[in-house]
């Protein structure tokens, strides 16, 4: 079984520049998350989609990040514009089942940004 | 509002010692609960989950994890470490009520000595 797959795996840019990542999800998974990881931090949730719905965006900076799903399998990430404190690897994971969480996440292999 | 406690930055264990790593969580209403591992230079790895019935999960490698509702905890463990062990653990937690989503606790480093 293929795993989650993300790219690109590293990004360098400078603050103000705009930014995208992709993930595709494991084959048959309907829930998608993306985190953003600060060094030293846990990752933190930032959009939930359940197919191509958002579930919970809470904690997404709406005013620069956007995310979307549009046929409920690749999803993809957009930060417009950066920031310095934007700097962490950015996490897609992918579960089975609804919305509730009940399901193990797997994560793909994360994309490191760094805005200079 | 949820939160999770990873009290130790650094835990340091001998190999073929037992091993604990902890996490308190604070949430509104019942708990899933999970621990996740991230090995260097790979993406974090499932590794056991709380969600209803026998307060004592076991999951992958000889892990093992006990929910105690009581004292909001659910510290993982494994009666003897390996080498391989060593890695970065992370403790998760979802409240089931509405509006409360995943949160992920700050990380242990675990690091078993040969």
């Amino acid at each position: 079984e293929a795993g989650v797959a993300q790219s690109p795996r590293y990004k360098i840019i400078e603050k103000r520049q705009s930014v995208a990542f992709w993930c595709n999800p494991i084959s048959g998974h309907a829930t998608l998350y993306w985190y953003q990881q600060i060094l030293g931090q846990g990752p933190k949730l930032l959009i939930q989609f359940q197919n191509n719905g958002v579930v919970d965006d809470s904690q997404l900076p709406k005013d620069r990040f956007s995310a979307e799903r549009l046929k409920g399998v690749d999803s993809t990430l957009k930060i417009q514009p950066a920031k310095l404190e934007d700097s962490a690897v950015y996490l897609c994971a992918s579960s089975l089942g609804g919305t509730g969480g009940l399901y193990e996440q797997y994560f793909g292999p994360g994309t490191r940004l760094t805005v200079t | 509002a949820q939160s999770v406690a990873q009290p130790e930055d650094q835990v340091n264990v001998a190999e073929g010692n037992p091993l604990t790593v902890k996490c308190t969580y604070s949430v509104s209403g019942n708990p899933y609960l999970f621990w996740y591992v991230q090995y260097p230079n790979r993406g974090l790895q499932f590794l056991l989950k709380y969600i209803t019935g026998d307060n004592l999960v076991k999951g992958s490698y000889g892990f093992e994890a006990e929910f105690n509702k009581s004292q909001t905890s659910f510290h993982l463990k494994k009666p003897s470490a390996l080498v391989s062990d060593s890695a970065l653990y992370f403790c998760a937690v979802r409240g089931l009520n509405y509006g409360q989503n995943f949160v992920f606790g700050p990380g242990t480093r675990l690091s078993v000595l040969p």
